[in-house]
Order: C-alpha cells, then structure tokens, then sequence
C-alpha cells in the first residue's frame, strides 16, 4: 500500500518556541492531506485539510494563526505549532489518500511534548 | 460528527473470532464503510471496506446488512498483536473527503 511518512517521530520543544511537523507521501501525489491531533485515550481529532497550492481549511475551534499548515507541493505538508503552550502537547498525526484508491494512509504519528 | 456507533470495549480470547459490530443507521447511497485500527502510540491502519458487498482480505471479513446500516468487522482467529482502537468510519471515495473518526472501539484480546 501507499506509504505516509511524518518527520520527527518524537519531539520535545520550549514553551514559546515553534515546532515544525512534516508528513510526505512517499510513492504517491496528495493534492490534500490531513492533520489530526490526539490527546491521551481519545479518539483522532481533525484538525485541518491541508491543500496544495491553496490555503488550508481547519475544523472549527482550530486556531489557523497557531497551527500554520503549508501544502507547497504534491507530496509534502508541514503543520507548524506556533508559541506552543504545555497544552499544545499531544500525538499529531497526518494523512493523505490518493485519488484512485479507496483507503486512507496515515503517517507513524508524531508525538510534541512541550515543556 | 462521527456518523457511526461502535461499543466502547471488547474483550476476545486468543484464537476466537472477534465480531466488531457497527451502527450507521445515517449512511448515505455514496459512502463506504471503512475499517481501520490503531495500535497503542501509533497511527491508524487501514484494515478493509466496503460499500454494500461482504468483503474479504487477509486481515478481515466484513459484513454489511442488506439495509447498510449497521456492520460487523470479523478477525476470524484474534491474536495478542490484534489488541487496538478499531474504528468504524463511513466515508465516499476519493482523495479529497475527510476521515473522521468517533470514539472507536477498544479491543482487548486475552491469552
């Protein structure tokens, strides 16, 4: 199957800095990709779609300004959190699926911890 | 909103089929019904889907009423590894339609 792939796995950041995600597809083109974040014993939240060469569409209650998401090409997307906050501390994952196939493909996740 | 019910726990011993039931009373004409899991600390699988057909793979079988709205996903001998969240989710083809997700259901599986 198609492979997604995000970039680190794992993540320890400073209150107030800014950490960046990427997730790639690797074998195939995405003209949208997805972000979720999941807090402890939850289930996947959306959080925004990610769309090449457009701006990205968030869920409501995301705030665009603190998760800035770039779609800059067919295969790369990066969510970028902004001034993170110990609350920002969770497992973000992406995914993308191919216009042809039926399934989704999820990245290995991405785990932020802020300090 | 999530468009399907799953109960909130499972247990099932090692080697016993595993019937994962599902509710989508809301499906609409276009969407499939997909099947994914996730393992502790990792991100999503996909297992199976289908639209109103019994499907079969390596991994599952799944079951869709003839009405489609409910389901039931079958791990016919359950081992250890397949100890997870699965979750139910309803969704059209194509790259562009959101996945989401409800609150899934946990399944335990027993030695």
């Amino acid at each position: 199957g198609a492979v997604v792939s995000q970039h680190p796995s794992w993540v320890i950041c400073k209150s107030g800095t800014s950490v960046k995600i990427e997730c790639r597809s690797l074998d195939f083109q995405a003209t949208t990709m997805f972000w979720y974040r999941q807090f402890p014993k939850q289930s996947l939240m959306l959080m925004a779609t990610s769309n090449e060469g457009s701006k990205a569409t968030y869920e409501q209650g995301v705030e665009k300004d603190k998760f800035l998401i770039n779609h800059a090409s067919l295969t790369l997307s990066t969510l970028t959190v902004t001034s993170a906050h110990p609350e920002d501390s969770s497992f973000y994952i992406c995914s993308a699926r191919p216009d042809r196939a039926t399934e989704a493909f999820f990245g290995q996740g991405t785990r932020l911890t802020v300090v | 909103d999530a468009k399907t019910t799953q109960p909130p726990s499972m247990d099932c011993a090692e080697g016993r089929a595993a019937n994962l039931p599902c509710n989508h009373s809301t499906i609409s004409g276009n969407e499939y019904v997909y099947w994914y899991r996730q393992i502790h600390s990792q991100g999503p699988q996909y297992i199976i889907h289908g639209l109103k057909n019994n499907e079969t793979n390596e991994m599952a079988s799944l079951i869709i009423t003839e009405d489609r709205k409910s389901s039931t996903l079958i791990l016919p001998h359950a081992t250890l590894r397949d100890t997870a969240v699965y979750y139910c989710i309803v969704s059209p083809r194509g790259g562009g339609f959101k996945t989401i997700f409800g609150a899934g259901t946990r399944l335990f599986v027993k030695a």
